[in-house]
């Protein structure tokens, strides 16, 4: 057990839909990071946040958005969903000292 | 785009064997880590070697680098049936850390 969780585990929607994915990091880390991992493009870093402020942005889609609330827990929003989102989203933290993340065990969205 | 590159995609060994995977990675970096995903499940932090590093142990894993070459290596010693996982090589850089993975190396150990 990394103490990061997601919520929900599994999200079955339909096309256009829009949904949250919810991450909290583990007690003490400022820093959450977002990553999708799909067959075809493998992991992907999407966004980083760090202590509420966003601080990288990757291959993430302008339909996608995300923050970091003051208490540390982060959100990850997916609208206008398109059969090709389907994919394991993973929420990872880490400490402001440490370079290692520890990822969640990650979301299983599926776009019908 | 992918930084990693595992070599190889896909390995087969017999139990008791040693099990080595390959990283490439193409810009600089500040660290390399390794990563073990069981079957579409979580990612398991299994070892960071930073740049000025060359070798780090822990238990039966030994992880090299070579930041000239940019590659990394990852031995698994004395494998076992429950080594069965995928295997990911992710390169730390810049200041936010983001990491960037290859598409990872299926070892299957057959008992």
């Amino acid at each position: 057990d990394s103490g990061v969780t997601q919520t929900p585990k599994h999200l079955i929607t339909a096309t256009g839909q829009r949904v949250t994915l919810r991450c909290s990091p583990r007690s003490g880390d400022l820093s959450v990071y977002w990553y999708q991992q799909s067959l075809d493009q493998g992991l992907q870093f999407l966004i980083q946040y760090y202590n509420g402020e966003e601080r990288a942005k990757g291959n993430i889609l302008e339909r996608f958005s995300a923050q970091q609330f003051p208490d540390l827990h982060s959100e990850l929003n997916l609208s206008s969903l398109e059969l090709g989102d389907s994919a394991l989203y993973f929420c990872a933290s880490s400490s402001r000292q440490q370079e290692t993340q520890y990822f969640g065990p990650g979301t299983r969205l599926l776009v019908l | 785009s992918q930084q990693g590159e595992e070599d190889p995609q896909a390995l087969s060994i017999q139990e008791g064997e040693n099990a080595t995977m390959n990283c490439s990675y193409k810009t600089s970096i500040n660290n390399l880590q390794w990563y073990r995903q069981n079957s579409g499940r979580g990612l398991v932090h299994l070892i960071l070697i930073r740049s000025n590093e060359r070798e780090k142990h822990s238990g039966r894993l030994r992880v090299t680098l070579d930041t000239s070459k940019k590659s990394s290596s990852l031995l698994i010693t004395a494998s076992r049936a429950a080594d069965t996982a995928s295997y990911f090589c992710a390169a730390g850089g810049g200041s936010n850390y983001k990491l960037t993975f290859g598409k990872g190396t299926l070892l299957t150990v057959n008992p």
